[in-house]
C-alpha cells in the first residue's frame, strides 16, 4: 500500500515568509509525528497527534511553529515569519497506534531551505 | 543535552565483514530502543528494536546487543553489503513517553 506521502519535497522560502508542509500519512494509522532534521543534528521531535486527543505539542520550538490534523489524517505544519535557523529537513511519520512496538513510518520528508 | 549518542559520526568496513554500530544513553528511563536505516533523500526506515527485558536481538544479518549497565547499545551486521551503504540511526524511548529520542546517526560505507 502506499506510504506516508509529504509535499512538497523541498521548499526554497525568503527569510519573513510564511510556509506549509503537508503530512498524508499511512491510511488508518491514528498517530502522527512531525520531527525535523537540522544539519549534522539527529531527529527533533516537534509534535504528535493520536486520534481525537489533544495534540502533544511539546516539541514545537517557537509559537512561529503550529500543526494540525483535519479529520484524523492529513497534517498540516506551518512555519510563519520563517528565520534561516528553520532551514531543515521536516520528516512526518505515522504509526497504527501509540503502542511503542509499532514502528514509524517515515515519509520521505520535506527539504526546507530559508534565504 | 544529548540523551542518545552516536559518538561515531561515519564508519567504513569491506564488504563480508562485521559493521557494529554503537550507541550510548544518558537516561535510565529508557526500556525501548530502535535502530533506523536512512538512504538519502528517503524518510528513514525501521529496521529491528530491543526491549530493556532482553540483551539481545537478532534478525536475519542484524543483531542488536544491548548491555543496560554500561547504557550501551550495538547493531552489528554480518555480513555487511554495499546496499547495507545508509544513516543508521539509535532511538530510545521510557515507558511514559510515545516519543522517540533520536541520536546523530552514523553513516556506514560498505565497500565492495
Amino acid at each position: 500500500g502506499a506510504g506516508v506521502s509529504q509535499s512538497p519535497s523541498n521548499k526554497v522560502t525568503e527569510k519573513g515568509k510564511d510556509v506549509e508542509l503537508r503530512c498524508d500519512p499511512i491510511s488508518g494509522h491514528t498517530a502522527l509525528y512531525w520531527y525535523r532534521q537540522s544539519l549534522g543534528q539527529g531527529l527533533e521531535f516537534l509534535i504528535y497527534f493520536q486520534g481525537n486527543s489533544a495534540p502533544d505539542k511539546s516539541g514545537l520550538p517557537s509559537d512561529r511553529f503550529s500543526a494540525e490534523r483535519t479529520g484524523g489524517s492529513v497534517s498540516t505544519l506551518t512555519i510563519q515569519r520563517t528565520q534561516q535557523e528553520d532551514s531543515a529537513v521536516y520528516l512526518c511519520a505515522s504509526s497504527p497506534s501509540r503502542d511503542r512496538v509499532q514502528p514509524l513510518h517515515f515519509g520521505n520528508g520535506t527539504r526546507l531551505t530559508v534565504t | 543535552d544529548q540523551q542518545v549518542k552516536q559518538n561515531s559520526p561515519s564508519l567504513s568496513v569491506q564488504e563480508g565483514r562485521i559493521s557494529i554500530l554503537n550507541c550510548d544513553y544518558t537516561n535510565s528511563m529508557f526500556d525501548y530502543f530502535l535502530w533506523y536505516k536512512k538512504y538519502p533523500a528517503e524518510g528513514p526506515t525501521f529496521l529491528i528494536s530491543i526491549s530493556s527485558i532482553k540483551d539481545k536481538n537478532e534478525d536475519g544479518r542484524f543483531t542488536v546487543f544491548l548491555n543496560k549497565s554500561a547504557k550501551h547499545l550495538s547493531l552489528h551486521i554480518v555480513p555487511s553489503q554495499p546496499g547495507d551503504s545508509a544513516v543508521y540511526f539509535c532511538a530510545a524511548s521510557d515507558g511514559s513517553n510515545y516519543k522517540l529520542t533520536f541520536g546523530k546517526g552514523t553513516l556506514l560505507t560498505v565497500n565492495p
